[in-house]
Parts: structure tokens; sequence; C-alpha cells
């Protein structure tokens, strides 16, 4: 049974970096057949992905263009995790981010999703 | 890039079936059979219904099936019950290696 646990500060300021982590259990971060993926959701902009990371012989980062200037999704091998951190924050940046495995092209398993406001 | 098009509210009664429709473009679900369909209650994060267009992960009811025309693509619920009432998306991989949702449907069942 694969579990995602997501960390992180449910306040960041104004200008700021988000950063969040996803813990995996029942899976590897290198696996060769999932990929590793944050989504966020939020009233004004809905369900929103964010990118992904994946092992394929090497390691694959793909970003939503809207976020991609400012976004870095990276895994962490040695504590079977990734993460993700969102650089320079406004308001807007305010959501319920999940942290989710996909395989085929579809999220299977997800985090359980933190609440991030970004406010001074 | 835009959001994949679906209707904001759909509603049947039980027993009933139900179609739900998610419109991209030849650069999305147009272009890949790589559709996905997700059901979220409230306060509940979304949960895996179809993927690959038509294919059910274990443990989904054979009442959800999926189908794609062109750049349109479906979602039909038969023999509707109570707790099929939730919000659904879509999702699709496009040609810019990037994922899109759709902007979410809310089913009541009446």
């Amino acid at each position: 049974q694969v579990q995602l646990q997501l960390s992180g500060p449910g306040l960041v300021k104004p200008s700021q970096t988000l950063s969040l982590t996803c813990a995996i259990s029942g899976d590897s971060v290198s696996s060769n057949t999932a990929a590793w993926n944050w989504i966020r959701q939020s009233p004004s902009r809905g369900l929103e992905w964010l990118g992904r990371t994946y092992y394929r012989s090497r390691w694959h980062h793909e970003y939503a263009e809207s976020v991609k200037s400012r976004t870095i999704i990276s895994p962490d091998t040695s504590k079977n995790q990734f993460s993700l951190q969102l650089n320079s924050v406004s308001p807007e940046d305010t959501a319920i981010y999940y942290c989710a495995r996909d395989i085929d092209a579809g999220c299977d398993y997800w985090g359980q999703g933190t609440l991030v406001t970004v406010s001074s | 890039q835009s959001a994949l098009t679906q209707p904001a509210s759909v509603s049947g009664s039980p027993g009933q079936s139900i179609t739900i429709s998610c419109t991209g473009t030849s650069g999305d679900v147009g272009f890949y059979n790589y559709v996905s369909w997700y059901q979220q209650h409230p306060d509940k994060a979304p949960k895996l219904m179809l993927y690959d267009v038509t294919k059910r992960p274990s443990g989904v009811s054979n009442r959800f099936s999926g189908s794609k025309s062109g750049n349109t693509a479906s979602l039909t619920i038969s023999g509707l019950q109570a707790e099929d009432e939730a919000d659904y998306y879509c999702s699709s991989y496009t040609i810019s290696s990037t994922v899109i949702f759709g902007g979410g449907t809310k089913v009541t069942v009446l």
C-alpha cells in the first residue's frame, strides 16, 4: 500500500519561498514506472498541476508553464521523498497543495493535502 | 494553457445514467489517450476513477465508464447512487509534456 505524507509550513510570507516535502512509503521515488507530482487546488484556480519528477534511466522534471520559472521539484533518494520549492510567492499561491503518484497518466495515490496560506 | 472544459453541474435521479463531457484540443485530449477522471468529495483528496480514457483502477465500480471522440472525452455514471454525489474532474497529458485539468463538474443526485 503506497502512502504519501506531506509536510511543510502552512503560512508563507509574500515574496518568500514555499517549500513542501512528500515522504513516500510503499514505493520508491526512483521507480521506473511511477512519476511524482505536485498539484494544488484553490477556489479561484480549481485543480492545477504544478509539475512532476520521475526516473527513466535519468531524472526527468516537467513543469506547468504558469509556474515553470519559479518552481523546482526534486527527488531525495536517500530519504525516499520529493519536494516542491515555489519561489516569489504571492497571495494567488494560497491553495491546498497535494503530492501524488501517477502511473499510466493517472494519479492513483495522493497525499493528505495541506493548506498553504500566503500572507504577511 | 487553458483548462479543459467541463459543464459546471450535472444532475440525475437515483438509478439513472449521467454523462460528463471534457473538451480539450488536438494538443491534449485529441492527441493522447491519456485522459483521467477524478472524483472528489468535500474536504477529501481526489480519487482516481478512470485512466487512459477507459481503464478503471482496482476497486472502482464498473458503473463508471469512459470514452473519447476527437477532442472530447466523456465519463458516464450508470445506476446513479447517492454516494456518487461529488465533484468530478478530468485531466489530460499534453503535447507540451504537461498535465491539465478540467474546471470540475458538480454531480447532484436528486
